[in-house]
């Protein structure tokens, strides 16, 4: 079955430091993964996209993530976090062939202290 | 350019009532697909249109439906409601195999 996991309910970074949250995937062929951003009462915002290509893709808002395939990860970083930036973030995948369904993580809260 | 629309965006119904919501796609986009999001649940897939048919199905009762209209704006009912439906339904539009998936803000339902 296809499935992603979140190991990480929540993430907790000082502003100003990296932050990095993880996003391991197990599917049966090709995976494509998407990070989404979810603020209270909102719907989610697209972050960033692996369809095919390089392994690092940047996204919005200063996020970037990296394409493992050996690990089966693709965790989601940024170089220097911001308050702004707590929210609940989601890892998604969809099997190439399987139509628009996306299977997400449970979600990480980040919480970005000052 | 205008975003997916969802309506209406909270709703409080009874136990045992039936609920319809909507959603509007981004224009041109032709596939739609509805989402569940619950605290214990997390996010998970109930169904997706695309040209008014529905091409895949989540793992939930019947009495969870949808479909699509020719200008692809989709709805999704709930029948016979139960405490449990209480959640936020989010949908999403894309173009077709375009892998693009843009969210709307979702509409809370709260059964009492």
């Amino acid at each position: 079955a296809q499935s992603v996991a979140q190991p990480e309910d929540q993430v907790n970074v000082a502003e100003g430091n990296p932050l990095t949250v993880k996003c391991t995937y197990s599917v049966s062929g090709n995976p494509y993964l998407f990070w989404y951003v979810q603020y209270p009462n909102r719907g989610l915002q697209f972050l960033l996209k692996y369809i095919t290509g390089d392994n690092l893709v940047k996204g919005s808002y200063g996020f970037e993530a990296e394409f493992n395939k050996s690990q089966t990860s693709f965790h989601l970083k940024k170089p220097s976090a911001l308050v702004s930036d707590s929210a609940l973030y989601f890892c998604a995948v969809v099997v190439s062939g399987g139509y628009n369904k996306l299977i997400f993580g449970a979600g990480t809260r980040l919480a970005v202290h000052p | 350019k205008a975003g997916v629309t969802q309506t209406p965006r909270y709703l409080i119904k009874t136990r045992g009532q039936q609920v319809t919501l909507s959603c509007s796609p981004i224009s041109g986009h032709r596939s739609v697909s509805w989402y569940q999001q619950t605290p214990g649940q997390g996010l998970q897939f109930l169904f997706e249109y695309f040209s008014e048919t529905q091409r895949n199905k989540g793992n939930f009762p019947g009495r969870f439906s949808g479909r699509q209209f020719s200008n692809s704006r989709s709805e999704m009912n709930v029948s016979t409601l139960e405490l449990g439906d209480s959640a936020l339904y989010l949908c999403a539009s894309s173009r077709f195999q375009d892998y693009g998936y843009t969210f709307g803000s979702g509409t809370r339902l709260t059964v009492v």
